[in-house]
């Protein structure tokens, strides 16, 4: 029951956006997004829950289509400080968090 | 708080010795996480406990692998004995909440190399 992330790997220009999907196949509680810089542990960035309540930072926000069991990622603007493998984790109503591949983002500046 | 503290960070050993990794969880929380992370397989759920409990060790690879929690502020995970396939970061992490909306906070890994 591992979601599905696209893409693999995005390289942007510093400013662009960027969009990372996340599917799942079982009907989601929640999806949580983490992010995890190259040799560090990953850290949360926000949680969606079912019912409609988003969370988000200034420039990072998601979405979750309950429907369709799938969550998206939207970067604006992108900043250098953006890079790092993105991790979207299905859960589907107790503790147990399983987590996607990961979409790698480069920005370059 | 210091957040979640994993030991050793770094294990260097030979193929069929004992390793012990060691996790000291966010005083309060109340769940406790094992993953490993490879290239290959990305981040796997190997266990979880909740109030010191195993609840689910259906990510455990095998018999090799064993994990503990003998209170709420220590866990151990065992490989006996290892072999190279073991080779990977293991992470701790640890939550409050009992449903799906808890926030996993990580500890910094423990990076195992089997020779």
């Amino acid at each position: 029951q591992q979601p599905v992330q696209s893409p693999q790997a995005v390289i942007l220009r510093e400013g662009e956006d960027a969009v990372i999907n996340c599917s799942s196949s079982k009907a989601l509680y929640s999806v949580h997004w983490y992010r995890q810089k190259h040799g560090e542990a990953p850290v949360f960035l926000m949680i969606l829950l079912k019912g409609g309540e988003q969370k988000g930072h200034e420039k990072i926000s998601a979405s979750f289509n309950e429907k369709k069991q799938q969550s998206s990622l939207y970067l604006t603007a992108s900043q250098l400080s953006y890079s790092g493998t993105y991790f979207c984790g299905s859960n589907f109503g107790n503790e147990k968090l399983t987590f996607g591949t990961g979409t790698r983002l480069t920005i370059i500046p | 708080d210091a957040g979640v503290i994993q030991s050793p960070r770094h294990e260097v050993t030979e193929m069929g010795q004992e390793v012990t990794l060691r996790c000291k969880p966010i005083s309060g929380h109340n769940s406790l996480f094992w993953y490993r992370q490879t290239m290959m397989r990305g981040l796997e759920l190997l266990i979880y406990f909740n109030n010191n409990v195993p609840i689910d060790d259906s990510g455990m690879p095998e018999d090799r692998f064993s994990a503990k929690m003998p209170n709420a502020s220590f866990s151990t995970l065992k490989i006996q004995p290892s072999e190279p396939r073991d080779s990977a970061v293991y992470f701790c992490a640890s939550s409050l909440g009992h449903s799906g909306a808890n926030v996993l906070t990580f500890g910094a890994g423990s990076r195992l190399t089997v020779l």
